[in-house]
């Protein structure tokens, strides 16, 4: 019964090649965000959506691109990644517009970058 | 500035113990409080949250307590078993903003 699902959960690609994550979630929840984590760091936010409004961080680079087709999923595009974006990208939602709601995580995607 | 930060970044405990884990933040304004575990290669696991409103909330062997005069927030794990080594991370959200912010993260590691 996972709420939050993330696929696939390892991937690799090469240098400069676009890569896509996917996240759904079973939970109906209005706001869906995108963190980044890199090893024994605290998961940073790159952007989130509430319902359909696209909502980016200030230091997050334009390389990272995001789509909400509609409620239960979201997509996370790299388009040209380099060494450093290699991380473990955790998908997480809430259903408060107020955001004083929980923040349900799904596994991650651990992204390595050949 | 604003900051949410975590005394020691790594905790060791026996097995059996209760374990404390603690956290600081500056940031007066914020009125809800949540503490994560996340296990090696997983996603932060929502264990228990508290708002400005209360001192304590107690759930399932774990106790959150907030201080808000000294702006400290602690989680105690009681009878500490094997399965709660992970990191722990607390996250305070102010009220009108649209994120989380997250503390450094404590590594709680269990002795048998």
């Amino acid at each position: 019964d996972a709420m939050v699902i993330q696929n696939p959960r390892y991937q690799v690609t090469q240098f400069g090649k676009p890569v896509t994550l996917s996240c759904s979630q079973t939970l109906n929840h209005n706001v869906m965000y995108w963190y980044q984590q890199k090893s024994s760091q605290a998961p940073k936010l790159l952007f989130h959506y509430y319902d359909k409004d696209f909502n980016n961080e200030a230091d997050t680079p334009d390389n990272f691109q995001s789509r909400r087709p509609n409620t239960s999923f979201c997509f996370l595009d790299i388009r040209s990644p380099g060494l450093g974006d290699a991380a473990m990208y955790l998908c997480a939602t809430s259903s408060d517009r107020a955001f004083t709601d929980t923040q349900y995580f799904g596994p991650g995607t651990r992204l390595t970058v050949l | 500035g604003e900051n949410v930060g975590l005394h020691l970044p790594t905790l060791s405990v026996q097995e059996g113990d209760n374990s404390i884990i603690n956290c600081a933040y500056s940031n007066s304004a914020s009125d809800y409080f949540i503490w994560y575990k996340q296990e090696s290669g997983k996603g932060p696991q929502f264990i228990i949250d508290i708002r400005s409103n209360m001192d304590k909330r107690q759930g399932q062997r774990v106790t959150v307590l907030l201080n808000k005069t000294v702006k400290h927030l602690s989680l105690q794990i009681a009878a500490t078993q094997p399965g709660d080594s992970a990191v722990y991370f607390c996250a305070e959200l102010k009220q009108g903003a649209q994120k989380l912010v997250f503390g450094q993260g404590t590594r709680l590691t269990i002795n048998p």
